[in-house]
């Protein structure tokens, strides 16, 4: 069965640092990808980045970029130079590829990113 | 901004009330979705829409009914919930749920109290 496994519940980053953020996983499928989510109080879930299991290279977006080690079966999330906004709950989550995807998403439990001023 | 919309944001109902949740986007996606989220914890899936037709129902009560009235819309509507139905109600759509490259973009949620 897939599992996601977040290891972090709770991570305090000083303004400006760099953080990074845990997700190792476990499939058996060889097609699947991998997204990593933003959540603050508000509720709305944000989508931050993707990285597929076929990707060679590891997926950047802005400020984020996802450190993809197949081997280890691990996603983890590095933020660049936080920011007082970026102060939320961050979710892991994969979903199967190929004719037996059904779009379904497991997520991880979830790491409360703290940012200080 | 987010480009799918959930109305309402917040909602409360007694026990023996029927309301709906309603979700639209415009992005043309043709898979839609319906996430249940507790406090504190990870989305969990109710219900999976692929090209208008339901697809997954994850064995969700029968007081939640699932409806997609064309591929932009989806609706749950909502009987005899109890209160440990309160929680965060989650709509999401993608291109194609056979896609595994696919994003899947979500909402802002709709906050459900039972009272």
């Amino acid at each position: 069965a897939q599992k996601i496994t977040q290891t972090q519940p709770g991570m305090f980053v000083q303004e400006k640092e760099a953080v990074t953020l845990d997700c190792t996983y476990d499939t058996s499928d060889q097609s699947y990808g991998l997204f990593w989510y933003k959540q603050p109080s508000s509720g709305e879930m944000i989508f931050l980045i993707y990285q597929g299991s076929y990707d060679e290279q590891n997926a950047t977006e802005g400020r984020y970029s996802l450190n993809f080690q197949k081997a280890r079966k691990s996603a983890n999330l590095v933020i660049s130079a936080s920011q007082l906004g970026d102060s939320a709950m961050y979710f892991c989550a994969m979903r199967e590829g190929g004719s037996s995807n059904t779009g379904k998403l497991i997520f991880g439990q979830g790491t409360t990113l703290q940012v200080k001023p | 901004d987010t480009e799918v919309t959930q109305t309402p944001k917040h909602l409360v109902m007694g026990m023996t009330n029927k309301k709906s949740l309603k979700c639209e986007q415009h992005m043309g996606h043709r898979a839609m979705y319906w996430y249940k989220q507790k406090a504190k914890k990870p989305p969990e899936l109710m219900f999976v829409y692929s090209y208008e037709k339901l697809s997954i129902n994850e064995s969700v009560p029968s007081r939640f009914s699932p409806e997609c009235p064309n591929s932009s819309l989806l609706n749950l509507h909502l009987h005899a919930l109890q209160p440990e139905d309160s929680a965060l109600y989650l709509c999401a759509s993608s291109q194609d749920p056979g896609q595994g490259r696919n994003t899947i973009y979500f909402g802002e949620g709709s906050w459900l109290t039972v009272v």
